[in-house]
């Protein structure tokens, strides 16, 4: 149980174009699902997070308008790079959790590379 | 600020023996420490959670130890196999919140 799924797995894509990623949640109702940001060799840094129904919260320093989010349902939730130029290149990963309980043990989609070129 | 600290070299030990893996915090009181593996180029996978209030936890060949007064978790693999391979990553979580702060991992290889 506690499967997310990511799509694309893999993108690449030309400067100033968009680019959206879904993450899933496949066996439970995810409440609260997070989106990070991964550089190499560096730790998970959270860029937001998102409630189904409600506007997502954004880290210090991570642009709202350029970093789209949506999270529809209790299974879906997705990311939009708008304008993405090379700087963006990174590894992405959202996670999920059924938010009950007092803990937020998160499930990991598999992450998804992004390549701006 | 918070900081969590994983020594950033690669632990590198022999088939069979324990691994030993360190995470360090400060300005910092968390209600949960977590440890998660994350293989090259996938998602991070939930190994174990400890709370504050717990010195140890066990699951199968992996141990944890929480220290609050040295604010320090020891995460330890025992016979490890060369499949044990990864980097490992510590996270935290405080009290009453819900946003969880991750280390930048440890990676361990394991030689068979």
């Amino acid at each position: 149980g506690a499967v997310v799924s990511q799509h694309p797995s893999r993108v690449i894509c030309k400067s100033g174009t968009s680019v959206k990623i879904e993450c899933r949640s496949l066996d439970f109702q995810a409440t609260t699902m997070f989106w990070y940001r991964q550089f190499p060799k560096q730790s998970l840094m959270l860029m937001a997070t998102s409630n189904e129904g409600s506007k997502a919260t954004y880290e210090q320093g991570v642009e709202k308008d350029k970093f789209l989010i949506n999270h529809a349902s209790l299974t879906l939730s997705t990311l939009t790079v708008t304008s993405a130029h090379p700087e963006d290149s990174s590894f992405y990963i959202c996670s999920a959790s059924p938010g009950q309980g007092d803990t937020d043990t998160q499930y990991f989609g598999p992450g998804t590379r992004l390549t701006v070129l | 600020s918070q900081k969590i600290e994983q020594n950033s070299e690669a632990l590198n030990i022999q088939e069979g023996k324990t691994a030993t893996l360190t995470c360090n915090y400060t300005n910092y009181s968390p209600a949960y420490l977590q440890w998660y593996r994350q293989d090259p180029g996938r998602g991070p996978v939930f190994l174990l959670l400890i709370r504050e209030n717990e010195k140890e936890k066990r699951k199968e060949r992996l141990k944890v130890t929480f220290d609050t007064t040295l604010k320090q978790s020891l995460f330890h693999i025992t016979a490890s196999q060369p499949a044990d391979s990864a980097t490992y990553l510590c996270a935290l979580a405080p009290t009453g919140g819900f946003k969880t702060i991750f280390g930048a991992g440890t990676r361990l290889f394991v030689k068979a």
